[in-house]
């Protein structure tokens, strides 16, 4: 169990397009959602937190007009890159919170996006 | 402010060469620690959580172990199969998210 989808896995586009990732909890729902930004050799970044049915919450530094999310159901989570520009090119992972026992919560990852802007 | 911290950035091991990788992390309050094993170009795949000091999780040749101030990862007679890139994150009481360390990348020599 706990299976988190991505698509798609790879996106080459032009600058100045949009591009939309979407990432889906596949067997369980999953009411929070996170978008990681991940460089060559670096760490996970934290991009934003999405919760079903409200806004998302943004770290420090990142354009929300910029990288819109939507978290319109239990299952699906969307990331659109607006005006992408080459310095956005990056691997962009999403996660999909699911509840262990009580109040403790796993993030469960899914296989990633690789975007390429040209 | 939460932090997490992995040491060493990088290890070499011969096979069957056991060793242990370090996350040292501050938190207020913590509610979790996760480790994660990452292949290139892939989402980190989830390995153990621990939730209080003197808890230890073991999953084939891979035990993890937690203290107030640390967590351990000890990789018993490794096997080529197990680089990858290990990462530690800290969930705190408050929220959700999670705070990365940065990683550490083990290389295991035939």
């Amino acid at each position: 169990g706990a299976v988190v989808s991505q698509h798609p896995s790879r996106v080459i586009c032009k600058s100045g397009t949009s591009v939309k990732i979407e990432c889906r909890s596949l067997d369980f729902q999953a009411t929070t959602m996170f978008w990681y930004r991940q460089f060559p050799k670096q760490s996970l970044m934290l991009m934003a937190t999405s919760n079903e049915g409200s806004k998302a919450t943004y770290e420090q530094g990142v354009e929300k007009d910029k990288f819109l999310i939507n978290h319109a159901s239990l299952t699906l989570s969307t990331l659109t890159v607006t005006s992408a520009h080459p310095e956005d090119s990056s691997f962009y992972i999403c996660s999909a919170s699911r509840s262990t026992s009580g109040s403790h919560y796993t993030q469960y990852f899914g296989p990633g996006t690789r975007l390429t802007v040209l | 402010e939460d932090q997490v911290t992995q040491s060493p950035e990088a290890l070499r091991l011969q096979e069957g060469e056991s060793s242990s990788l370090n996350c040292s992390y501050t938190v207020s309050g913590l509610r979790g620690l996760f480790w994660y094993r990452q292949d290139p170009g892939k989402g980190p795949e989830f390995l153990f959580t621990l939730y209080s000091a003197g808890e230890e999780k073991e999953k084939e040749r891979l035990k993890a172990t937690l203290t107030k101030k640390e967590s351990f990862l000890h990789i018993t007679a490794p096997k080529p199969e197990d680089s990858a890139t290990y990462l530690c994150a800290v969930q705190a009481r408050w929220n959700n998210d999670m705070r990365f360390g940065a990683g550490t990348r083990l290389t295991v020599k035939p």
